[in-house]
């Protein structure tokens, strides 16, 4: 079965820091990965996705990345904000079945 | 656009009564996913839909539990005679549809059983 851990369960930094939270999977069909956001009370959000073709991408203050010789990838926040406190989930999908493997999530709290 | 809708946002039942859970998908989207997640976890796939088709019912607990996305009308997750071990928020995430798109998210319903 499929396994997605983080390497972190919190994460504390300072606002105007750079974040990295780690995700590692055990699937190697895996081929679509997913980074969430969610506050609490509220839905996972959407942050970034990326799929198995590329091994980096960026959005808007952010940039995965993906390693799929390790199976890992990872999320970058540039210039942390106190609106990025939340837990962030990786997602990763089971091969060909589009639902969807989530990891335990890492708590980011962010230092004025 | 109008979001993921999940109504109510709040379910409290007792013990051995039916709790119903509705989720309508954002417009557009025929692609429906119901997930569970417990405090401090993860969130557990238990059923993706597609309208009036239930493609993939892995996650589901086989007693107890049904989801059905009628050809009009929201997406249903019903749990019967629900038991303390229900308790937890359910959430409901709807795509467009093909592969490898992203999952968006309603706020969910937190089902509390006395």
């Amino acid at each position: 079965g499929e396994n997605v851990g983080l390497h972190l369960p919190t994460l504390s930094v300072q606002e105007g820091d750079n974040s990295i939270i780690n995700c590692a999977y055990s699937n190697s069909a895996s081929d679509y990965f997913i980074w969430y956001k969610q506050e609490s009370g509220k839905g996972p959000q959407f942050i970034i996705d990326i799929r198995s073709n590329m091994d980096k991408r960026q959005g808007q203050r952010v940039t995965v990345l993906l390693n799929k010789t390790v199976k890992h990838l990872s999320l970058q926040i540039a210039a942390t904000q106190p609106g990025d406190s939340a837990v962030y989930f990786c997602a990763v999908n089971a091969g060909n079945n589009r639902k969807l493997i989530w990891g335990l999530g890492t708590s980011l709290a962010v230092n004025p | 656009n109008a979001g993921v809708m999940q109504n109510p946002r709040h379910l409290v039942r007792r013990r051995g009564q039916e709790a119903r859970l509705r989720c309508s998908p954002m417009k557009g989207h025929s692609h429906v996913y119901w997930y569970r997640q417990l405090p401090e976890e993860g969130l557990k796939f238990m059923v993706y839909l597609q309208k009036e088709n239930i493609i993939d019912e892995s996650g589901m607990p086989k007693e107890r539990f049904s989801a059905e996305f009628p050809k009009e009308g929201p997406s249903i997750l019903r749990i019967q005679q629900v038991v303390r071990g229900d308790s937890a928020a359910y959430f409901c995430a709807s795509s467009p549809g093909g592969s490898n798109q992203p999952q968006h998210f309603g706020d969910g319903t937190r089902l509390s059983i006395l």
